[in-house]
């Protein structure tokens, strides 16, 4: 069985820093690409960031190019978010989700998904 | 900027059939990977289908993706009360780039 274990958030100030991680069992770690999708509160979802098995590739919504670092370190069988100047309207509750299988990107959708881990932004 | 649509809301009977779509304002869902999710409030979203029209594992037969012109669709047939939630769908723009819909709330009664 997939599980998705998050730890990480909180409570930052605006141009703060966090580090969100995802901790993953029940499937090939390394061969699994995987995503970040957030949700502000009372809205909907929003994709920010995937990166490949390899951890070669990452892809970022615009708004968190720049600011935010998709990782993995696939001897742990985690992956993290690191999150830099952040904003009011990062605020969310971010969940990790295993994507999809297949090669491609067009393949990653986010399929298995953490339980989410809320970040406030806020002075 | 790439907006992907959805009805905002919709309702169905029970029993009833409901289809909800999502569309682009750039080009066509149908070529762009649809996947659908359900999400009910606190909860995580469940993943419903993947690539237009692939039920994910454990997803009841009532639920069915399909193209209706240049648009997804996600159809509910028989429909019972505890698919009341928020349904999702999310697309593949380009570069590694996935977009949702702002979802639709549905409702049964």
């Amino acid at each position: 069985e997939v599980q998705l274990l998050q730890s990480g958030g909180g409570l930052v100030q605006p141009g703060g820093s966090l580090r969100l991680s995802c901790a993953a069992s029940g499937f090939t770690f390394s061969s699994s690409a995987l995503n970040w999708v957030r949700q502000a509160p009372g809205k909907g979802l929003e994709w920010v960031s995937s990166i490949s098995g390899s951890g070669d590739s990452t892809y970022y919504i615009d708004s968190v190019k720049g600011r935010f670092t998709i990782s993995r370190d696939n001897s742990k069988n985690t992956f993290f978010l690191q999150m830099h100047s952040l904003r009011d309207e990062d605020t969310a509750v971010y969940y990790c989700a295993k994507a999809g299988g297949g090669a491609y990107a067009s393949t990653w959708y986010p399929d298995c998904w953490g339980q989410g881990t809320l970040v406030t932004v806020s002075s | 900027q790439i907006v992907v649509t959805q009805e905002p809301s919709f309702s169905v009977s029970p029993g009833g059939t409901v289809t909800l779509t999502c569309g682009l304002n750039f080009g066509s869902a149908s070529t762009s990977y649809p996947t659908w999710y359900q999400q009910t409030p606190g909860q995580a979203p469940r993943t419903l289908i993947y690539n237009t029209n692939i039920r994910s594992s454990g997803v009841p037969d009532r639920f069915s993706g399909s193209i209706l012109g240049n648009k997804a669709a996600l159809t509910i047939t028989g429909a019972q009360a505890d698919d009341e939630s928020v349904y999702y769908c999310v697309l593949y723009i380009d570069r590694g780039v996935w977009v949702f819909g702002g979802g639709t709330k549905l409702t049964v009664l």
